[in-house]
């Protein structure tokens, strides 16, 4: 089946410092979405990505999708101590039909920041 | 603050035991999801439901899984027979009102199967 994987599984930054996360589809995907959990809290939608080869910005976050559909990264520039949090990747294989609303989740990336 | 409600916070049963899980969209919508987190895992689809009707389900979803839509708003997972593999968050979710299928997930519901 369809599997995306996630790394780091941890990263630990000061206060300041550059983060990226990658994610990897075995399946080219119709799009993929970023979210993020706070500790005990629920996924959050962060951004979703649909072309090839897309990049978006939401302040400090950058989000990219390959030309492939098949990965994507999540850059955050100058953590703060409020990005703590895991941040998970979600690909869609099919946004129509049967499998609509079917996300296959990264394992996430566990975000610390030392202040 | 999410536009999915989900009762309990917290639900701790024995093995073997049946739980419903109860999820209320604030306002009126036609697909739901429930996905589950085990602690410190990944978070995994279990089921859409659109309609009223099951749209897919995950190979975790098996026959001690139901959902329903009793009275047209809540929107229940039903364990028949828990098991201890059982414990983990279980997240409603609903589909956001245009385009691509984002989700806005509930605060969930802790199972605990002791």
């Amino acid at each position: 089946g369809q599997q995306v994987m996630q790394i780091p599984q941890y990263q630990h930054v000061q206060e300041g410092e550059d983060f990226t996360t990658y994610c990897n589809s075995s399946t080219t995907l119709s799009n993929i979405q970023w979210y993020k959990q706070r500790p005990g809290g629920h996924p959050v939608f962060l951004i979703q990505l649909v072309k090839s080869g897309e990049v978006k910005k939401q302040k400090r976050l950058t989000f990219q999708f390959g030309e492939a559909k098949k990965n994507s990264s999540l850059h955050i520039t100058a953590t703060q101590t409020t990005d703590v949090g895991t941040y998970f990747c979600a690909g869609v294989l099919d946004a129509g039909g049967t499998s609509y609303g079917k996300l296959t989740f990264g394992q996430g990336t566990i975000l610390t920041v030392h202040p | 603050e999410p536009e999915v409600t989900q009762t309990p916070s917290h639900q701790v049963t024995q093995m073997g035991q049946e739980v419903i899980l109860r999820c209320v969209p604030i306002s009126n919508h036609l697909y739901f999801y429930w996905y589950r987190q085990i602690l410190g895992q990944k978070v995994e689809f279990l089921v859409s439901f659109y309609n009223n009707e099951i749209s897919e389900k995950s190979e975790i979803f098996d026959d001690q899984f139901s959902v329903e839509r009793p009275d047209g708003s809540n929107f229940t997972l039903k364990i028949r027979s828990t098991k201890l593999e059982d414990s983990a968050m279980y997240f409603c979710a609903r589909k956001a009102p245009q385009g691509f299928p984002t989700l806005h997930f509930g605060n969930g519901t802790r199972l605990t199967v002791t």
